[in-house]
């Protein structure tokens, strides 16, 4: 156990609607990290938030948006969705904002897995 | 930007040993990461190399040439639960010091 927390777990929806993915960090992490993962394909950064700030964008669509709230939860909104965003969303966390402790790791939830029908 | 290259997959015998290489190119180069992960679930830290040459941990290590831009994991005495896959991930001074991912490594472990 990570220590991160995501729900849901799963989410099943339809082309078109929005659905939020929430993320709760490791304890006293300062730093939320959104990655998605589709079939079969690597984990693509999307963006990171620093104690409130965004602090680093990567291939995101407009259509999403995140953010971290002052409990240090984030949230990750998917709107207007199409069936290639069905993937599985994860959330990663580390204490400072550069990566992680003296090693630089990041500790990952278990993921939400996105069905779009 | 950044390029991580690695194997799509590769496969094993139990108890044998393999070695996953991956090669990165990276403009503010600070740190190397390897992950496992196993089918739909989180990946989870293995390895981290910022300086150059081996790093040993258990049955899995760890090589870096910076110069390279080349890094592999060597996992030895190869188990069954073994069989999943490795992530080389570059962490970048240029790009916000989050870490970027390769395609990763399906290695499958056959009895």
């Amino acid at each position: 156990d990570s220590g991160v927390t995501q729900t849901p777990k799963h989410l099943i929806t339809a082309t078109g609607q929005r659905v939020t993915l929430r993320c709760s960090p490791r304890s006293g992490d300062l730093s939320v990290y959104w990655y998605q993962q589709s079939l079969d394909q690597g984990l693509q950064f999307l963006i990171q938030y620093y104690n409130g700030e965004e602090r680093a964008k990567g291939n995101i669509l407009e259509r999403f948006s995140a953010q971290q709230f002052p409990d240090l939860h984030s949230e990750l909104n998917l709107s207007s969705l199409e069936l290639g965003d069905s993937a599985l969303y994860f959330c990663a966390s580390s204490p400072h904002l550069g990566t992680g402790s003296h090693t630089g790791e990041l500790f990952f939830g278990e993921g939400s897995r996105l069905t779009v029908l | 930007g950044q390029n991580i290259d690695q194997p799509t997959e590769m496969t094993a015998t139990e108890g044998a040993i393999v070695q996953i290489n991956c090669t990165y190119q990276t403009s503010g180069f600070n740190g190397l990461f390897w992950y496992q992960q196993h089918a739909g679930e989180a990946p989870t830290f293995l390895s981290y190399n910022v300086l150059d040459g081996l790093e040993e941990k258990g049955r899995f290590s760890s090589f870096l040439s910076r110069s390279k831009g080349y890094s592999y994991l060597l996992l030895k005495e190869l188990q069954m639960k073994d069989s999943a896959s490795y992530l080389c991930a570059v962490r970048d001074d240029n790009a916000g010091n989050m870490l970027t991912f390769g395609g990763g490594t399906r290695l499958m472990v056959k009895p």
